[in-house]
């Protein structure tokens, strides 16, 4: 059971909007710097959103993040086939001293 | 381009050893912190191990504490990590990933990843 909180699932159809959480304590999320990965099968994972809310050059504007006190959130926009995969939220953790990594949630598009 | 290369996967049985690689290239290695990730069949990403720049701050997950070793060599380009005593639930695939430029004493975000390279422990 991982120490960061996702939904396992969620779906929309195309073109409609996604939302996912991620949700820690004052020592990880609260406190620290929040990315979200994509990973689809059998491929490394990608950096999609770092410090929450900021975008790597090349991710497109679909994607977008925030942070609320203990919590992270991460939108996909404008849902394309193409987004079924699995999204991993992460975040250090200053108290355990150890980088956490939550369930993943898997996105399906309808 | 970023290019992240590992090797030295393999098959090991129970209690060995295994060091595997992460060749780096694209960017200037020495100035950038990396971790190694691992992720077991049909799970989720877990992280291994930290190293800064100059190895001045290291940081390993509870499970490979006192079995496993990550070092680096900069006039190589080269990620290193040492695995001993290895166990059954070892086994993955394990990825190297440069850290964000200014991640100090730990890791921040991970914009680059290897390929992975897979890790089995069996009798």
């Amino acid at each position: 059971q991982s120490v960061l909180t996702q939904p396992p699932s969620v779906s929309a159809a195309p073109g409609q909007k996604v939302t996912m959480s991620c949700s820690g304590s004052s020592s990880n999320i609260g406190s620290n710097f929040v990315s979200w990965y994509q990973q689809f099968p059998r491929t490394a994972p990608k950096l999609l959103i770092y410090d929450a809310d900021k975008r790597p050059s090349g991710i497109p504007d679909r994607f977008s993040g925030s942070k609320s006190g203990t919590s992270a959130t991460l939108d996909i926009t404008g849902l394309q086939s193409g987004d079924e995969a699995v999204y991993f939220c992460a975040t250090w953790d200053s108290s355990l001293q150890v980088v956490l990594f939550g369930g993943g949630t898997k996105v399906t598009v309808l | 381009e970023v290019q992240l290369v590992e090797s030295g996967g393999g098959l090991v049985k129970p209690g060995g050893s295994l060091r595997i690689s992460c060749a780096a290239s694209g960017f200037t290695f020495s100035a950038f912190s990396m971790n190694w990730f691992r992720q077991a069949p049909g799970k989720g990403l877990e992280w291994v191990a930290f190293i800064s720049s100059t190895s001045s701050f290291i940081h390993y997950t509870d499970s490979v504490k006192g079995r496993f070793t990550i070092s680096r060599d900069n006039a190589k380009n080269s990620l290193y990590l040492e695995m001993n005593s290895l166990r059954v639930e070892d086994t993955a695939v394990y990825y190297c990933a440069k850290d964000d430029p200014f991640s100090g004493p730990y890791p921040k975000w991970f914009d680059s990843w290897g390929q992975g390279t897979q890790v089995t422990v069996s009798s």
